[in-house]
């Protein structure tokens, strides 16, 4: 079946400007994920979406990161007045139930390159 | 603060011998331990999982051994094959009040490479 995608796949923009970035997770799974890789560095959690509860945002580095999930499913990732340090590779993963067993099934990632 | 640590960013090993990736958390709540594997370009993907409450679990070339006392687990390849290069990463996850799942914290991930 279709994993999860992540839109676009590479993303080139100047710094100042505004960008969205876009994950369809598993169709089914109620937990999505957005995560980022700085170069030579771990997985980094940015935000959880699990089913109708509240969003955990404990991991967005500033207030120029938001994400939306939309009817339960496509999720958009949004940086605004983007900088040089925001240049990472951003994942999006999603998992079944939300039970603790369930593990992640990533998507392949948005490189971000901000100029 | 890093809860999940992977001290090793890379490790060298021959094709047919074990590999052995560590990794170490300090937070105690933890009870739900994974591994994924990363290829480049690619997102990881899911290895071998363990509950706090066992201390090993075993999948064909791969186990998971977990020594609460010390807040460190192993992965365990072996034989180790030339396909097993990847960057591999060890996360920790906190059962939230009511069962569910919480978030998973990553280590920065250990960087493997078998050589033939």
């Amino acid at each position: 079946g279709a994993g999860v995608s992540q839109s676009p796949s590479n993303k080139v923009t100047e710094k100042g400007k505004d960008v969205e970035l876009r994950c369809d997770p598993i169709s089914g799974h109620t937990a999505l994920y957005w995560y980022r890789q700085s170069l030579g560095q771990g997985l980094e959690f940015l935000i959880y979406f699990q089913g109708n509860s509240a969003p955990d945002k404990s991991g967005l580095p500033s207030d120029r990161f938001s994400a939306e999930r939309t009817g339960g499913s496509v999720s958009t990732l949004t940086i605004q007045r983007t900088q040089q340090e925001d240049s990472a590779v951003y994942l999006c993963a999603s998992s079944p139930a939300g039970t603790a067993n369930s593990p992640l099934h990533f998507g392949n990632g948005t490189r971000l390159t901000v100029t | 603060d890093q809860q999940v640590k992977q001290n090793s960013p890379s490790l060298s090993v021959q094709e047919g011998r074990i590999s052995i990736l560590n990794c170490d958390y300090t937070n105690s709540m933890f009870d739900y331990f994974l591994w994924y594997k990363k290829y480049p370009a690619e997102g990881p993907t899911f290895l071998i999982s363990i509950s706090s409450i066992k201390d090993k679990n075993e999948d064909g070339r791969f186990t998971v051994f977990l020594n609460k006392s010390a807040k460190h687990l192993s992965l365990h390849i072996v034989p180790s094959q030339p396909g097993d290069s990847a960057v591999y990463f060890c996360a920790a996850r906190r059962v939230n009040y009511g069962g569910s799942q919480g978030n998973l914290i990553f280590g920065k991930g250990t960087k493997l490479s078998v050589k033939p």
